[in-house]
């Protein structure tokens, strides 16, 4: 049973525009989100997180929104540029899971020139 | 070096093989994991330790063996593998137990033949 799911295998973006990566999970206990970025080669590499305290947080051009009754959150980039495009992960963790992230299985963003 | 290194970065091996993998981290964390990617899955947690000692072990078949001499290096031994094993394994370190943000290494793709 997964409990992060990222339902958009891939994304296509314009440079410029706003890219908008979603992320569902189903178990209520967990009270920390990450987002992680990956380029092919290298490992995954932590990008911004929200505490279950928090709606938003910003850094930067990148924005995590944390729906917390949807049990939603997305990743706003805006706006994108073409060095973005990598694969995107969702993770999410609890204390009680004595911290261990549970991710998705990524998003591939492109950002076309 | 900074951050989080693994070697070898490309693997083959045979079933009948005995390999290790190591990973090394010069961030000064006390936490260090061992993942497993498979193609189409979501990352999964495999090993963790803290301060050197394991504190999971996310039921993983005994082909797999880790070790974790001090802090900042991690192995993994790997015997009698099965072409299933082969899968993109990433070393992750983090300051504690109790902090969520994991930093990860490249990995190490191995094929199992």
């Amino acid at each position: 049973d997964q409990q992060v799911k990222q339902n958009s295998p891939s994304l296509s973006v314009q440079e410029g525009r706003i890219s908008i990566l979603n992320c569902d999970y189903t178990n209520s206990m967990f009270d920390y989100f990450l987002w992680y970025k990956k380029y092919p080669a290298e490992g995954p590499t932590f990008l911004i997180s929200i505490s279950s305290i928090k709606d938003k947080n910003e850094d930067g051009r990148f924005t995590v929104f944390l729906n917390k009754s949807a049990k939603h959150l997305s990743l706003h980039i805006v706006p994108s540029q073409p060095g973005d495009s990598a694969v995107y992960f969702c993770a999410a963790a609890y204390g009680g899971s004595n911290y261990k992230l549970t991710f998705g299985k990524g998003t591939l963003l492109t950002v076309n020139p | 070096e900074t951050g989080v290194t693994q070697t070898p970065r490309h693997l083959v091996m045979g079933m009948t093989n005995k390999k290790s993998l190591k990973c090394e981290q010069h961030l000064g964390h006390n936490a260090m994991y061992w993942y497993k990617q498979s193609a189409k899955k979501p990352l999964e947690l495999m090993f963790v330790y803290n301060f050197k000692e394991q504190t999971e072990n996310n039921s993983v078949p005994s082909r797999f063996s880790p070790e974790c001499p001090n802090s900042s290096h991690l192995f993994l031994h790997l015997h009698t593998l099965q072409p299933e094993d082969s899968a993109l394994y990433l070393c992750a370190s983090s300051l504690g137990l109790r902090r969520y943000e994991q930093y990860f290494g490249p990995g190490t793709r191995l094929t199992v033949t």
